[in-house]
């Protein structure tokens, strides 16, 4: 089974704090993905990487940064947290190979900055 | 543009009732398609898929069928449990680096 694991499923922060969202797959997938889950308005993704070191902006990259250093690792980072980047932020992977872009979902990190 | 639009919740069903939950896309391409469930505290499952016109997934009493003509995938389940109780989100994607999710239809079954 693909496994994806995310750093911790709460957090909380100060608003102007660095934060750092870490997430592991475990199946080799070279697409990994950043989205943020709010109340009615579904997923959106923020950032997404298909390749180590590479990284593409998804619809909303303001105020986020992403660091893909190694394959199975793809970080978020929340350069200076303010309120409105309250939310649960789900990391996902997938293979890059036709009829397997299934997107495989981590169990999402609430984060709540005050 | 590429989105995904289906059914506002909350959708409140009797234990052994039909569920139908709509989902309609908008794709330049023939996208594959796809419904996630989102158990509470958890992260998004994939629950079925269908890669092209006609096609019907299906997973766990729940299926959906691909329909081009309609640019339709509604989920269906003949007789819901308590245990279905959750989110479900339609996607689509044509390309192996870009999904389209709806807003999500949240289920709450009463036993």
């Amino acid at each position: 089974d693909v496994k994806v694991t995310q750093s911790s499923r709460y957090l909380v922060k100060r608003t102007g704090e660095k934060v750092f969202l870490e997430c592991v797959q475990d199946m080799d997938h070279e697409n990994m993905f950043w989205y943020r889950q709010d109340p009615g308005l579904g997923l959106r993704l923020i950032y997404f990487s298909y390749d180590v070191k590479m990284k593409e902006k998804g619809d909303i990259p303001e105020g986020y940064s992403v660091s893909r250093e190694k394959k199975e690792r793809f970080s978020l980072i929340l350069e200076s947290a303010s309120t409105n980047q309250t939310s649960m932020y789900l990391c996902a992977s997938s293979d890059r190979l036709a009829g397997k872009e299934t997107q495989y979902f981590g169990p999402g990190t609430r984060l709540l900055v005050l | 543009g590429d989105s995904v639009t289906q059914m506002e919740g909350p959708v409140t069903l009797s234990e052994e009732a039909f569920l139908t939950i709509n989902c309609t896309y908008t794709a330049t391409g023939y996208p594959s398609l796809f419904w996630y469930v989102q158990y509470p505290g958890e992260g998004l499952q994939l629950l079925l898929k269908a890669t092209k016109a006609d096609d019907k997934g299906s997973n766990k009493g729940f299926e959906a069928t691909y329909r081009k003509e309609t640019t339709s995938f509604h989920l269906e389940k003949g007789s819901v449990q308590v245990s279905d109780s959750a989110v479900y989100f339609c996607a689509h994607s044509y390309n192996f680096n870009k999904f389209y999710f709806g807003s999500g239809t949240k289920l709450n079954v009463k036993p």
